[in-house]
């Protein structure tokens, strides 16, 4: 089992929808939590991360279930810009690590 | 602006010859920097973890004689393929965290051609 699963997608949404994308972690004593976004041909960067109690920013909002083992990112009223892959990333280590933990990522195609 | 640079970008090599691949980190020192490695459509997996004056910490699976990593200084980390072959062609990323922040910046990648 992968330590990271994601749903690869691709998802085809119109412009203006809302999307949403699960992830779950099989191992329990995982620290910190991120949903990073990749563009094709390009490294990562962070989306926002993950909090026990959701946080949102701005049209993305983000959900942890820590009994479930469980995140999820939505994404309401999507851009074209919003096209992109989608990495759930895990820390298992607390502290300064970046031992980080990419699920495979899902795909998004908004489309006009 | 970038935090992380990695050079070259992209690459492209003969069967057999070795690939050097540089890793700075901009205006911070970073004592610790990450390689990863990521092939179509599949996550990007963690190599080995590279720690300034000392040896890097390798990944299971990860040959240390094939993936030569040298952190010689603060701002400096460098992967060598060596003897590379076609099955080495993948984007390698490398990564580093600011001092007191929370986030993990990537370098821009390099993308390895073997033929």
């Amino acid at each position: 089992r992968k330590e990271v699963e994601q749903d690869p997608g691709p998802f085809n949404v119109p412009e203006g929808a809302t999307v949403a994308f699960n992830c779950t972690y099989s191992n329990s004593a995982s620290q910190s939590f991120f949903w990073y976004r990749q563009d094709c041909r390009k490294e990562p960067k962070l989306l926002m991360s993950v909090y026990s109690s959701g946080n949102e920013d701005g049209r993305f909002t983000a959900q942890l279930n820590r009994a479930s083992q469980y995140i999820s990112l939505l994404i309401r009223d999507s851009k074209l810009s919003d096209s992109a892959t989608y990495l759930c990333v895990v820390n298992l280590y607390s502290g300064n690590t970046g031992k980080l933990i990419f699920g495979q990522g899902t795909t998004l195609q908004v489309k006009p | 602006g970038a935090v992380v640079s990695q050079h070259p970008s992209w690459v492209i090599c003969k069967s057999g010859t070795s690939v050097k691949i540089e890793c700075r980190s901009l205006d911070f020192q970073a004592t610790t920097m990450f390689w990863y490695r990521q092939f179509p459509k599949q996550s990007l997996m963690l190599m080995a973890t590279s720690n300034e004056g000392s040896k890097a910490t390798y990944e299971q699976g990860v040959e240390k004689d094939k993936f030569l990593i040298n952190h010689a200084s603060l701002t400096l980390s460098t992967l060598t393929v060596t003897s590379a072959h076609p099955e080495d062609s993948s984007f390698y990323i490398c990564s580093a965290r600011v001092p007191l922040a929370g986030e993990l910046f990537f370098g821009e990648g390099s993308r390895l051609t073997v033929l």
